[in-house]
Formats: structure tokens, C-alpha cells, sequence
């Protein structure tokens, strides 16, 4: 079965990075597109990117584009995204959602990982 | 901000039903015909219940119903039950070729 598996639970200090992970499996890896989608506490969701696993192409809201990176490992079937500089409104769930394409279709979703920035 | 707009919340009584828009312009929802919809309820992980305007993933209950007008697309929920209470949010493609989402509609079941 078509699974999403993310990375666990983190805390950062402003001005660090983070990187979270998602593993994907049960489905041709380099045949879909992985989106990524984040969501403040008590907020609505906001698109951040996706990455195409066979080409390693990105794209991403302009919001993000200066410091996010989208990429993956094709060998172990695993997604990455990397918010660098982060401040305290970064604090969100950050989720992975698989795609057949560019547009809006996300048939399966990570369980989302919790990152939270705080001093 | 987002740029697309949605009603802040909608409210229905049991088995009745409730239309829930989203406006965009031209370069979004009005461009192309790549509109989805999802349902979240609180602490989980968005569920896909309509794609490409008013295509409907198997399992999803034919109650819920989509279509698209202009700039402005539109999901209804007929026959609403209890576990439809939840947060609805479009999202559509967009001209420079990145999507983007609602701000979201709470949905109340009186």
C-alpha cells in the first residue's frame, strides 16, 4: 500500500535549519511528484513547492523560493525539504503529499511533522 | 494572504445542503481547470474529495458535488451528516505554474 512516512517532531532556535524526510513506499517512486504543504498552529494550509523524483526538478511559491530546498534520494525512495533561517512563524506542520503531476491532486499525504521554532 | 477566497464558515442543519465558493481571478481559477478541494478535520492530514473541478477520487461520498463558473469554483455537500463537520480548503493552479490554496471554510453541522 502507497505509504508517506515523515521524519519526527522538531525543535529549533531561530536562524538554524531544519530538514524533514519523507519515505516513501508501496508505489513507483520517480513516477509522481511530491508536494510539500505546511500549516501554523490554528492556521489553513499553505503551499510550498514540489519536487519531481525522476528529474530532481523543483518548483516552488515565490515565498519560498529563497530559502527552501526541495530534494531526493532516488536509492532509498525519500524526499527531503530544508527551511534554512528559520524564524518563529516558521513554527508549523510541515506535510508531504504525493502527486501525479504539477497540479492540485494529492492522493496521499505524510503524517506530517511538527517543527516548532522557538529561543 | 491568500489569493484565492473562501467564506470564513458555513453552517447547515442535518441533511440539507451547503455550497461552499472559492473565488480566484483569471490566472487561477479561471484559467484552468485544475481546482481540488480537501477536507480536514482537526489533527489529521487533508483528504482529497474533489480534483480537476468536479472529479470525485473513488471512496469519496457522491454527496459531495463541484463545479466551476468564471473565476469562482463551487463545492456542495448534500445530505450533510455529522462527520462532514470539518475545515474545506480549495486550491488551484496558477499561471506561473505553482498553486495555490484557500484560507479555508469551517463547516458546521447545527
Amino acid at each position: 500500500q502507497v505509504q508517506l512516512v515523515q521524519s519526527g517532531t522538531e525543535m529549533k532556535k531561530p536562524g538554524a535549519s531544519v530538514k524533514v524526510s519523507c519515505k516513501a513506499s508501496g508505489y513507483n517512486f520517480i513516477g509522481y511528484y511530491l508536494h510539500w504543504v505546511r500549516q501554523a498552529p490554528g492556521q489553513g494550509l499553505e503551499w510550498m513547492g514540489w519536487i519531481n523524483p525522476n528529474s530532481g526538478a523543483t518548483t516552488y511559491a515565490q515565498k519560498f523560493e529563497d530559502w527552501v530546498t526541495m530534494t531526493r534520494d532516488r536509492s532509498i525512495t525519500t524526499a527531503y525539504m530544508e527551511v534554512s533561517s528559520l524564524k518563529s512563524d516558521d513554527t508549523a506542520v510541515y506535510y508531504c503529499a504525493r502527486g501525479r503531476d504539477p497540479t492540485p491532486h494529492f492522493d496521499y499525504w505524510g503524517q506530517g511533522t511538527l517543527v516548532t521554532v522557538s529561543s | 494572504q491568500s489569493a484565492l477566497t473562501q467564506p470564513a464558515s458555513v453552517s447547515g442543519s442535518p441533511g440539507r445542503s451547503i455550497t461552499i465558493s472559492c473565488t480566484g481571478t483569471s490566472s487561477d481559477v479561471g484559467g484552468y481547470d485544475y481546482v481540488s478541494w480537501y477536507q480536514q478535520h482537526p489533527g489529521k492530514a487533508p483528504k482529497l474529495i474533489i480534483y480537476d473541478v468536479s472529479n470525485r477520487p473513488s471512496g469519496v461520498s457522491d454527496r459531495f458535488s463541484a463545479s466551476k463558473s468564471g473565476n469562482t469554483a463551487s463545492l456542495t455537500i448534500s445530505g450533510l451528516q455529522a462527520e462532514d463537520e470539518a475545515d474545506y480548503y480549495c486550491i488551484s493552479y496558477t499561471s506561473t505554474t505553482t498553486l495555490v490554496f484557500g484560507p479555508g471554510t469551517k463547516v458546521t453541522v447545527l
